[in-house]
């Protein structure tokens, strides 16, 4: 069965860097999401991407972020100068119509 | 935006018993609402969900019940096991811009 997938699986960085977190959605799947997770908390959504553009955002997901389908398979997000509390679980979803589905997640570790 | 507010937080049952979960939403737009289960340090995983035009559905064990006039919605899990042990999140979405409740933690005793 198809599944999203994402990469790294752990990323370390020095607060004030630059990250970029991959995703590959599940093939035939139109939409594509990146949610985040504080350790021990709710998911919480950050934005929606569907035919080359942002369709959904939070008000979590400031000018300090990015999102790119670079090519065919890829999604990507860009965190821009990291802070501590930028810390967190980071999952894609993907989606042919309402049903989403997770990758495995990035844990992102700003230090 | 939506604001989804899930309970209790935790829960704990005896296998063999039903267990049930709460949540309620704000905008009366929302028109999906899904549920998720999350093991320890893995990707939630979607178990059951219910579009605004039912009532309810079920699944084996699993049923999910929707009441649009309330606002409520919630998760009813019987002949508990110790494997349904997890953390249970219930979400609400009208369009692309899912949002979650904080989480129940179900811990099933054998």
């Amino acid at each position: 069965e198809p599944e999203v997938t994402q990469t790294p699986s752990h990323q370390v960085t020095q607060m004030g860097q630059e990250v970029i977190l991959r995703c590959v959605p599940i093939s035939n799947h139109l939409y594509f999401y990146w949610y985040r997770q504080i350790l021990g908390q709710k998911v919480e959504f950050l934005v929606s991407f569907y035919n080359n553009e942002i369709s959904e955002k939070s008000e979590i997901f400031d000018d300090q972020f990015s999102v790119e389908r670079p090519d065919g398979s890829n999604f990507t997000l860009k965190i821009r100068s990291t802070k501590l509390e930028d810390s967190a679980m980071y999952f894609c979803a993907s989606s042919e119509d309402a049903e989403q589905y997770f990758g495995p997640g990035t844990r992102l570790t700003v230090t | 935006g939506e604001n989804v507010e899930q309970h209790p937080s935790t829960l704990s049952v005896q296998e063999g018993d039903s267990a049930v979960i709460k949540c309620t939403y704000s905008d009366s737009a929302s028109n999906y609402f899904p549920w998720y289960k999350q093991e320890l340090g893995k990707r939630p995983q979607l178990i059951i969900d219910i579009r605004s035009n039912v009532g309810e559905k079920k699944d084996q064990r699993i049923a999910v019940t929707l009441n649009k006039t309330a606002k409520h919605f919630s998760l009813h899990i019987t002949e508990t096991q110790p494997e349904d042990s997890a953390v249970y999140f219930c979400a609400a979405s009208r369009a692309h811009d899912m949002r979650f409740g904080a989480g129940t933690r179900l811990t099933v005793k054998p």
